[in-house]
């Protein structure tokens, strides 16, 4: 069965730099959540879309910013990375929570993003 | 506030041996998911068990059960007859149910070692 999909799987940026981090979600869901694990710790949530449109915000850094495109993925841009951006950065996707019963999330494996 | 306590942060055992990691909830949501997940040392996030809060049933699977009690806001997973395979870190998380989005929120994980 198709997964969620999260590319690059590693990513190595400098200081000050971009990064942009893609969630490709299973075929017909269409919310995608944005989390980020940082060293030791749990995964925090970041922001969520649903049908392109934000549905929710978490912790996520004013220089980061996310986007739901018509065909569901999902783009998280980064940028004036800083060393403390270093982190798995998931994706998951599901169906649309208000609608279904025992909507479920589905997680990627994740992206790792190193800032040196 | 929704919040996820395991006060266990590591706990080691000798293969063979049963453990139970703890799990205790707070939530003002008459309607909410629990779920385990499993992040062994490769990162990904694996699925494991959802259970809503309807449903206090016990459930086994396997080696692995899961107690859910309402009564006093807890979700502990046991762990039968160990094995090295099971070392990683165990999260328990939260959901409502209904809401914009079904965000979850993470414990700040137990990381087991299971000794050969």
């Amino acid at each position: 069965a198709a997964g969620v999909i999260q590319s690059p799987r590693h990513l190595i940026k400098e200081k000050r730099e971009t990064a942009t981090l893609k969630c490709y979600p299973i075929p017909r869901h269409d919310t995608v959540y944005w989390y980020q694990q940082g060293p030791g710790q749990d995964p925090q949530f970041l922001i969520s879309f649903y049908e392109k449109m934000q549905s929710d915000k978490g912790s996520i850094p004013d220089r980061f910013s996310a986007q739901q495109f018509s065909d569901y993925h999902s783009e998280l841009n980064m940028s004036s990375l800083e060393l403390g951006d270093s982190a798995l950065y998931f994706c998951a996707s599901s169906t649309n929570p208000r609608e279904a019963l025992n909507t479920e999330a589905f997680f990627g494996q994740g992206t790792r993003l190193t800032v040196v | 506030a929704q919040k996820v306590t395991q006060a266990q942060t590591e706990i080691s055992v000798v293969e063979k041996e049963d453990v139970t990691l703890d799990c205790v909830y707070e939530t003002r949501d008459t309607t909410y998911y629990l779920f385990w997940y499993k992040q062994p040392p490769s990162g990904e996030l694996v699925f494991l068990i959802r259970r809503n809060s309807f449903d206090e049933q016990n459930e086994i699977s396997g080696r692995y059960s899961w107690n859910f009690q309402k009564s006093t806001s807890s979700f502990n997973f046991t762990i039968t007859a160990s094995q090295v395979v099971d070392s990683a870190v165990y999260f328990c998380a939260l959901s409502e149910y209904g809401g914009a989005t079904n965000k979850l929120i993470f414990g700040t994980g137990t990381l087991l070692a299971v000794q050969p």
